[in-house]
């Protein structure tokens, strides 16, 4: 079984639009760590956000934002006032901590069309 | 601060030859993981090096392989090229993870290509 969903394989949203990208995780663990992940065209991870299981407050970060939500497993991105260079592919993972390994989600490409 | 550097960048080679990619972590990184992502495809877990040892392997056959050096840079070897080993390979590095917690870093991968 998939440990992360990424259930949206596209997305496409006009500029200036919000965007929710979704993610529902699997684990056993009562600890455990949830990442956000940009990948833009040229290929490159980037890192956006680490959250702990054991602190569900949401974060904000400029237009990102953060929902995580233990009673239903999720951890949802929105992208507020989407601009064309927020197109990428966005990876969703899970850190378990008897694990020893990241699970990423397949990712959702979402394209800005201006 | 310099991040994860891979070499090379691109990488054509013949069915049946072998193929080394190398990764450099960011400095004061111990861990280094690689992934493959083939087109279409999420990221597939490969290898976790941590101080010289390998943690842990994903699901791939044994003619992937890799090590870690007291420098804490690795490699990654591939013998015996399939065409389905056309990917790109995505080095990462992170900090001494305690139970998972450290974000890991990315480079900007090889492109393997296999005619």
């Amino acid at each position: 079984a998939q440990k992360v969903t990424q259930a949206q394989t596209e997305i496409s949203v006009v500029e200036k639009e919000d965007v929710t990208l979704d993610c529902v995780y699997e684990t056993r663990d009562t600890t455990y760590y949830l990442f956000w992940y940009k990948q833009p065209p040229s290929g490159e991870l980037v890192f956006l956000i680490r959250r702990n299981s054991f602190d569900e407050q949401n974060e904000i970060s400029g237009r990102y934002s953060w929902n995580f939500q233990k009673s239903t497993s999720s951890f949802n991105f929105t992208i507020t006032a989407s601009q064309v260079v927020d197109s990428a592919v966005y990876f969703c993972a899970l850190s378990e901590f008897t694990g020893n390994q990241f699970y990423f989600g397949t990712g959702t490409s979402l394209t800005v069309i201006p | 601060e310099a991040g994860v550097t891979q070499s090379p960048t691109h990488l054509i080679k013949t069915r049946g030859q072998q193929v080394t990619l190398r990764c450099s972590p960011i400095s004061g990184h111990t861990s280094v993981y690689w992934y493959q992502q083939a087109l279409g495809l999420g990221l597939q877990f490969l290898l976790w090096y941590d101080e010289g040892e390998e943690r842990n392997r994903g699901n791939f056959p044994p003619r992937f392989s890799g090590r870690q050096f007291p420098n804490y840079s690795s490699e990654l070897n591939v013998n015996a090229l399939e065409l389905e080993d056309s990917a790109l390979y995505l080095c990462a590095s992170s900090l001494r993870t305690y139970g998972g917690n450290q974000p890991q870093h990315f480079g900007d991968g090889t492109r393997l290509s296999i005619l």
